[in-house]
């Protein structure tokens, strides 16, 4: 167990729906990493949080949106839903993410089904 | 941009024998690497990571990987597999000078370990 949580753990939706996906990092962690899993993609990064404020935004798409929140949890908004969107759905937090290399801890996902 | 090229979508080695899973990076900065693992229904686990120190880093389960500049390399060895090993297996890279520190991922590789 790393310490990250997520839910829900399984999520089934109509397209052009609009999901949230929760993440609650580790105790003191202050970033947020939120990366996407996709059979034909792989693994990807989509956006950063620290301590409440974006720090660098990968191949996230404008549908998508997230927000970390004061109590450091976050949140990942996903609308317009497509059937391609459909995969998991990972969130990590580490410590800092401010220029000095600290370990992420993944949370088990939210597996997200578009039909 | 950095990158990461992952050699072999699927590994197949017998228990007992070596496992090699191979990595090559391509950054326009000294990177830090890392291995993660992910088990079947679950997040990833960091397996071992390079940051500039040793260039042969130990892992845990009995992994390590190999840090080579000139080849631009960061290969994944166990001497003895093991059935638990099975599992699909992440080479990812970071370039911490940038500020900030997403990970950038490789397709994986899956390690099947026959008994």
């Amino acid at each position: 167990d790393s310490g990250v949580t997520q839910t829900p753990k399984h999520l089934i939706t109509a397209t052009g729906q609009r999901v949230t996906l929760r993440c609650s990092p580790r105790s003191g962690d202050l970033s947020v990493y939120w990366y996407q899993q996709s059979l034909d993609q792989g693994l990807q990064f989509l956006i950063h949080y620290y301590n409440g404020e974006e720090r660098a935004k990968g191949n996230i798409l404008e549908r998508f949106s997230a927000q970390q929140f004061p109590d450091l949890h976050s949140e990942l908004n996903l609308s317009s839903l497509e059937l391609g969107d459909s995969a998991l759905y990972f969130c990590a937090s580490s410590v800092l993410g401010t220029g000095t290399w600290n370990e992420q801890f993944f949370g088990p996902g939210t597996r997200l089904t578009v039909l | 941009a950095q990158s990461v090229t992952q050699l072999g979508s699927h590994v197949s080695v017998s228990e007992g024998a070596l496992v090699l899973l191979r990595c090559n990076y391509s950054s326009s900065v000294p990177p830090y690497l890392f291995w993660y693992v992910q088990y079947p229904n679950q997040g990833l686990q960091l397996l071992l990571k390079y940051t500039s120190a040793a260039t042969l880093v130990k892992g845990i389960n009995g992994f390590e990987a190999e840090f080579k500049k000139s080849e631009t390399s960061f290969h994944l060895t166990k001497p003895s597999a093991h059935m638990s090993d099975a599992a699909e297996y992440f080479c990812a890279v970071s370039e911490v000078y940038s500020g900030n520190t997403p990970l950038v991922f490789g397709k994986g590789t899956r390690l099947s370990v026959i008994a």
